[in-house]
């Protein structure tokens, strides 16, 4: 059974950078089938998908973030990460990760997130 | 980007009686080739994430309770409840894969009646 949980900061200042990790364990990161992804829900709103990072490295944002955000991957550690700078308070949100889909044995075959993490709280305040 | 519309925002329907919720993208998610709409609708309860329910606009993943349906294609879809129960008070979501980035509707709350 695949398990993400997520862990950092919970409290990032106005101007600086928040960074958040996704450990997964029950299955490997590097599987090649998978797409590993950020998605933040600020409290009591809708979900937004920040972008996404397969084995490889190749990665794709949200453009409302792009200029502002960068998503690794550790392979040794079987985690992901997530860097957003220059936070305001908009960035104040639960953030999840999750796996999706990318490919099957014919190719490149997008899905659905199945698995998520819980998600962790970031407050942006001074 | 693909904007994603449900309708209503809200929803009281009454136990054992049928939901439904809708969804419309901006532009079709249909992708021809293999003839799959390149959509999900997933379940979230309050201090929980959300759960995939259905992708492909109608495939309900391992686990869902078949009285989830998914139905539409292009660009209206509809997620069904067939007979309510108070295990499903919870806000549905749709969400587009096709292209990034990728896009949620805004939300449906379904209440009890």
């Amino acid at each position: 059974q695949v398990q993400l949980q997520e862990s950092g900061p919970r409290l990032v200042k106005p101007s600086q950078t928040l960074s958040l990790t996704c450990i997964v364990s029950g299955g490997s990161i590097t599987s090649g089938l998978y797409y590993w992804s950020w998605i933040r829900q600020p409290a009591g709103k809708g979900l937004e998908w920040i972008g996404r990072i397969y084995s490889t490295g190749s990665t794709n944002y949200n453009p409302s973030v792009k200029s502002r955000v960068t998503i690794s991957i550790d392979t040794s550690k079987n985690q992901f990460s997530l860097k957003l700078t220059s936070v305001t308070a908009a960035d104040t949100a639960l953030y999840y990760c999750a796996r999706a889909d990318g490919f099957d044995s014919s190719g490149y075959l997008p899905g659905a997130a199945d698995y998520w993490g819980q998600g962790t709280l970031v407050t942006v305040s001074s | 980007d693909i904007v994603m519309t449900q309708s209503p925002d809200s929803l009281a329907v009454s136990l054992g009686e049928r939901a439904s919720i809708n969804c419309r993208s901006s532009q079709s998610v249909l992708y021809h080739s293999n003839n799959k709409n390149y959509l999900a609708w997933y379940q979230q309860k309050p201090g929980q994430p959300p759960k995939l329910l259905i992708y492909w606009a109608s495939t309900r993943e391992s686990g869902v309770p078949d009285r989830f349906s998914g139905s539409g294609s292009g660009t209206d879809f509809t997620l069904t409840i067939s007979s309510l129960q108070a295990e499903d008070v919870a806000v549905y979501y749709c969400q587009q894969y096709y292209t990034t980035p990728y896009t949620f509707g805004q939300g449906t709350k379904l209440e009890i009646k």
